[in-house]
């Protein structure tokens, strides 16, 4: 059974300041996915991380996916309120068929102005 | 966006009785999946469709069962629900046909409440 951890599992921190989430596994993964999740609402694609060593820039957002493939980041710079939300991550385990994708168990960031 | 309906949004039932949630897509994607999501848990797989009439088991589908008799519709069914699944139920797709990183896009929610 494939597994992905998430840490920390909450995060509050001021405006302004850096941060970084950790999705680390024992499994490699063939692409990783980060998602946002608003509360009430269903979770939001931000990005998709296919190959090992890859970086990705979204606004203030960096993911990396690690070069075994195994287990990715998420870097956010000067942290706004609107950052606020419960991030995760999620892995593709195979190429074939249903695809199923693994979540993590989030990542709880609240950005205190 | 792609369109993903979930009804309820909402609902309170007691121990024992059936209930139905059903999700409705605009989009005519063969692929569409329902997760549970819990706190510490993240989003965990419960079934997923293929096709119409075509279905199969995820990671906690003990107590569950699903129909797809039409590409739009996916319904859940609790048939006797039980307090250990009073959970937010989410309806997804693929949001990008034929791609090979099965990205998703995600429905509303419905909150369940088992009394």
């Amino acid at each position: 059974t494939q597994l992905l951890e998430q840490s920390p599992q909450f995060l509050s921190i001021q405006e302004g300041e850096n941060l970084t989430v950790y999705c680390n596994s024992s499994s490699v993964f063939s692409s990783l996915q980060w998602y946002r999740q608003e509360p009430g609402e269903g979770p939001v694609l931000l990005v998709t991380v296919v190959t090992g060593g890859e970086v990705k820039k979204l606004k203030r957002l960096t993911f990396q996916f690690g070069d075994a493939r195994k287990d990715s980041s998420l870097h956010i710079t000067a942290a706004q309120p609107g950052d606020t939300g419960l991030y995760l991550c999620a892995g593709v385990g195979d190429l074939q068929g249903a695809q199923k994708l693994v979540f993590g168990q989030g990542t709880r960031l609240t950005i205190n102005p | 966006d792609a369109g993903i309906t979930q009804s309820p949004r909402h609902k309170v039932t007691e121990t024992g009785t059936p209930v139905t949630l059903r999700c409705h897509q605009t989009e005519n994607h063969r692929y569409m999946y329902w997760y549970r999501q819990d706190p510490g848990h993240g989003l965990r797989l419960i079934h997923y469709s293929y096709g119409v009439k075509d279905t199969d088991k995820g990671e906690v589908s003990d107590g569950y069962s699903v129909s797809r008799s039409k590409t739009e519709d996916f319904l859940l069914t609790l048939e006797s629900a039980t307090s250990s699944q009073t959970s937010v139920y989410f309806c997804a797709i693929r949001a990008k046909a034929g791609s090979s990183y099965n990205e998703q896009f995600f429905g509303p929610g419905t909150r369940l409440t088992v009394l």
